[in-house]
């Protein structure tokens, strides 16, 4: 059974300050994704990650992939209020099948003036 | 603006009721999907549908029940629930079942309340 574990579940920061949520997974997948969720809203999608060392940036954003060590992070670099949100990881279940995501637990993200 | 759209926003039903919850994309999406968030979690998967057949039901209750008419329309029918299926609901579409690149598009969600 696919197991998703992010860390932290919470975090609170600074403004102008960098850290790093991270997304472990138990078995093999070579697609993993990044989404956004606001309070009371739907999800946006941050990132699509598939293969191994894949690297994207949007904003103060940063996602990386690392198959072997079945690791993701998620960077955020000088955060800013608008940042705030709860943000999950999702890894497909199944390889041969697409979109069948299992959800990490989600971290609450929030950034303080 | 989501691409995906859901009806009605907020629903409160009895346990005796029968209503039923509706999802629309107009992307030319051929897979839709059901997952259910209950406050402070993550979405769980419900159902998937695939050009219109039901691909993955995850052991979801019967009081549950999906239809897909068309490529474009996803119902959730609910009937007899309890109060601890409520959550929110929400449909998510991509292009295919197998599709490599795209993520889930995600409706807004139906907030169901069941007392």
């Amino acid at each position: 059974e696919l197991k998703v574990e992010q860390n932290p579940l919470f975090l609170s920061m600074q403004e102008g300050k960098n850290y790093t949520i991270y997304c472990n997974y138990s078995t093999t997948s070579d697609r993993l994704y990044w989404y956004r969720q606001d309070p009371g809203k739907s999800l946006e999608s941050l990132f699509v990650l598939l293969s191994n060392g894949a690297v994207k940036q949007e904003g103060r954003l940063m996602a990386s992939l690392d198959t072997k060590a079945r690791l993701s992070t998620l960077h955020i670099t000088a955060a800013v209020h608008d940042l705030s949100a709860t943000y999950f990881c999702a890894v497909d279940r199944v390889k041969e099948y697409g979109n069948k995501l299992v959800f990490g637990a989600g971290t609450i993200l929030r950034v303080k003036s | 603006d989501t691409e995906v759209t859901q009806t009605p926003k907020h629903l409160v039903m009895g346990m005796t009721n029968k209503k039923s919850l509706k999802c629309e994309q107009h992307m030319g999406h051929r897979a839709m999907y059901w997952y259910k968030q209950k406050a402070k979690k993550p979405p769980e998967l419900m159902f998937v549908y695939s050009y219109e057949k039901l691909s993955i039901n995850e052991s979801v209750p019967s009081r549950f029940s999906p239809e897909c008419p068309n490529s474009s329309l996803l119902n959730l029918h609910l009937h007899a629930l309890q109060p601890e299926d409520s959550a929110l609901y929400l449909c998510a579409s991509s292009p295919k079942e197998y599709t490599r690149n795209s993520p889930l598009h995600f409706g807004n969600g139906t907030r169901l309340t069941v007392t």
